[in-house]
């Protein structure tokens, strides 16, 4: 089946540091959506792409849709306690059909 | 701010048994999904749900599982004879334009089948 791969796993970083991470497909995607879960709850929208190239903000997070269409990049700056949590990449393949992927997440731990 | 809500929170039930997860997406919302998260792995989908019946399913959604509109407002996963590996969080999501759209998802019910 379609595959996500999301680099890193796991980051801990200090309070204050910015944070960088990717989501990658061998496929090509038309929508990138960025999602973070907490323990025990269900994923949270944070971010939509749906142009390659495109750059969305929100907030301290930041977005880019790759423009191979094969990849995405989320940024978060000034990281703070609460965000920590796993960060997911997920979208519809161009070729899968109605079926949607999730990435295996991004593991964030933030250190006070 | 609507919400997509999901009861139980938490099922527990004898393997064999069968299961209704309930969900009521946001009320402006025409496409639904469930999805299953095995602790610890990833979000995996099972169902898209448009115009009162079944869109796409994944491999994981074979004929142990079934998915309804019963009226306006809810949209269920049944599951008829529970396996142990069905056991994880199951959530329902919404969209209001499609799979290619920004979904919401509900919180979540956690099944254990013992």
């Amino acid at each position: 089946g379609q595959q996500l791969n999301q680099s890193p796993q796991s980051m801990f970083i200090q309070e204050g540091e910015d944070v960088s991470m990717n989501c990658t497909s061998s496929s090509i995607f038309n929508t990138w959506l960025w999602y973070k879960q907490e323990p025990g709850e269900g994923p949270v929208l944070l971010i939509a792409l749906y142009k390659a190239g495109e750059l969305t903000s929100n907030g301290r997070l930041t977005a880019q849709f790759g423009i191979t269409r094969k990849d995405s990049f989320l940024n978060i700056s000034a990281s703070i306690p609460s965000d920590v949590g796993i960060y997911f990449c997920a979208g519809p393949p161009d070729n899968y059909g109605q079926n949607f992927v999730f990435g295996p997440g991004t593991r964030l731990s933030v250190l006070p | 701010e609507p919400e997509v809500t999901q009861t139980p929170s938490h099922q527990v039930t004898q393997m064999g048994q069968e299961v209704i997860l309930r969900c009521v997406p946001i009320s402006n919302h025409l496409y639904f999904y469930w999805y299953r998260q095995i602790l610890g792995q990833k979000v995996e989908f099972l169902v898209s749900f448009y115009n009162n019946e079944i869109s796409e399913k994944s491999e994981i959604f074979d004929d142990q599982f079934s998915v309804e509109r019963p009226d306006g407002s809810n949209f269920t996963l049944k599951i008829r004879s529970t396996k142990l590996e069905d056991s994880a969080m199951y959530f329902c999501a919404s969209s209001e334009w499609g799979l290619a759209r920004e979904q919401f998802f509900g919180p979540g019910t956690r099944l254990t089948v013992l």
